[in-house]
């Protein structure tokens, strides 16, 4: 079975931080990874995902997260934060296994606040 | 165009009412999929289409009804619901059901169920 962690469930910085969202997988296969946002009463918006390749991967929004088998991590940065940053983050693996290839287990989720 | 339209964006019914969530995207995508999101909690998936043919049902409760009737179109028929149904139900579609599509979400519907 696929799995993601999300350490820290609230994430608090000061604008112009560095923003660093951790997230770990847990997969038998090589996992298919993404990290998605979500503002408030609203859907979720890809951010980057992670397939194959580079493993330094560049998204939207000034984001990149760097894919490292050898921790089993996906963590999320950003150099510097901004108050539109403040979001839920969540960390998901794609399932690859039986009938359910391609549907998305997602992480509890990590609230960013960015403090003025 | 990478939009996925939900609609209504709030409903509000009582445990005795019919009622449809619709979905819609034009992108061209094959797959399409509900998720239930309870505030603070990631969504969990309710239902895959593929094809416009039921490819996963996560063992939701029948009084869950969704429908595909075409590649544009996905519906949810909700009746007979239960105050804990209350949620965010999001609507997403992908190119295909597949690990490396990625999965375009709408902007959600909120139900509330008195």
């Amino acid at each position: 079975a696929q799995s993601v962690t999300q350490l820290g469930s609230h994430v608090s910085v000061s604008e112009g931080a560095l923003v660093l969202l951790r997230c770990n997988y847990s997969s038998s296969v090589p996992p298919y990874l993404f990290w998605y946002v979500q503002y408030p009463n609203q859907g979720l918006q890809l951010l980057l995902k992670y397939t194959t390749g580079a493993t330094l991967v560049k998204g939207i929004n000034g984001f990149e997260a760097e894919f490292k088998k050898s921790e089993t991590s996906f963590h999320l940065t950003k150099p510097s934060a901004h108050m539109s940053d403040a979001a839920e983050y969540f960390c998901a693996v794609a399932a690859v296994y039986g009938g359910s290839q391609g549907n998305l287990i997602f992480g509890k989720g990590t609230k960013l606040s960015v403090k003025p | 165009d990478t939009e996925v339209t939900q609609t209504p964006k709030h409903l509000v019914m009582g445990m005795t009412n019919k009622k449809s969530l619709k979905c819609e995207q034009h992108m061209g995508h094959r797959a399409m999929y509900w998720y239930k999101q309870k505030a603070k909690k990631p969504p969990e998936l309710m239902f895959v289409y593929s094809y416009e043919k039921l490819s996963i049902n996560e063992s939701v409760p029948s009084r869950f009804s969704p429908e595909c009737p075409n590649s544009s179109l996905l519906n949810l028929h909700l009746h007979a619901l239960q105050p804990e149904d209350s949620a965010l139900y999001l609507c997403a579609s992908s190119l295909r059901e597949g690990p490396t599509d990625t999965q375009y979400f709408g902007p959600g519907t909120r139900l509330t169920v008195l």
